[in-house]
């Protein structure tokens, strides 16, 4: 089973500030890793698809990249509503399961 | 536009069983390349992966879950549904169904149901 490791778990921006997020794979993942956004109260959002393909309506600010095991999902200049949390995803390798990261919660500072 | 909700009670009592169904609508569950999923978020914490069925009936499940969990699809009715057996306060929940893309060695959820909170106490 691969483990996603998020971080940091809480990152505290200012608007306009720019925001890395890190996801790190236990071990080599074969498939593409996706991002996705969560808002309280409300599903996530595919952000990020295929390591750095972004999501049909998602912003220019939003970019992601890496290879291997390790993933970045960079928002460039933060704007209020990208406030939320963000998870990774992955396909195994081996078998047919999935894996979610255990989320980066990006708050106003 | 397609569209995903979940439906099932929100109350089910320690040692039963879960019973949720996802409707699809505004397109067809009969359609190659697409998994339908389920996906759970536990209060105040993140996503756990329940499962998933293709149109044809194949299925897998989270191996933690696999001996608890059925996954099963109507192809008739558009609608894919979830059991989850032997229930404790451990499976309260948020339920989540979505649509799994299968794009060559791309794998990616682009639509999800709003969710369903599911309390397990008698």
């Amino acid at each position: 089973e691969i483990i996603l490791t998020q971080s940091p778990v809480t990152l505290s921006l200012s608007p306009g500030e720019r925001a890395t997020l890190s996801c790190r794979a236990s071990q080599t993942i074969r498939y593409s890793l996706d991002w996705y956004q969560q808002k309280p109260g409300q599903a996530p959002r595919l952000v990020i698809y295929g390591t750095g393909t972004r999501a049909t309506g998602i912003p220019a600010r939003f970019s992601g990249s890496g290879s291997g095991t390790d993933f970045t999902l960079t928002i460039s200049s933060l704007e209020p509503d990208d406030f939320a949390i963000y998870y990774c995803q992955q396909r195994s390798n081996w078998t047919p399961a999935v894996t979610f990261g255990q989320g980066t919660r990006l708050e106003i500072k | 536009q397609v569209q995903l909700q979940e439906s099932g009670p929100g109350l089910v009592k320690p040692s039963q069983t879960l019973s949720l169904t996802c409707t699809v609508s505004g397109g067809s569950i009969s359609v190659g390349g697409y998994y339908w999923s389920w996906i759970r978020q536990l209060p105040g914490k993140g996503l756990e992966w329940i499962g998933y069925i293709y149109y044809t009936g194949s299925t897998y499940s989270n191996p933690p879950l696999k001996s608890r969990v059925t996954i099963s699809v109507d192809t008739a009715q558009n609608q894919f549904s979830l059991k989850l057996y032997s229930v404790t306060a451990a499976d309260t929940a948020v339920y989540f169904c979505a649509r799994e893309v299968w794009l060559g060695d791309l794998y990616y959820y682009d639509l999800w149901g709003p969710g369903t909170l599911v309390t397990v106490s008698s």
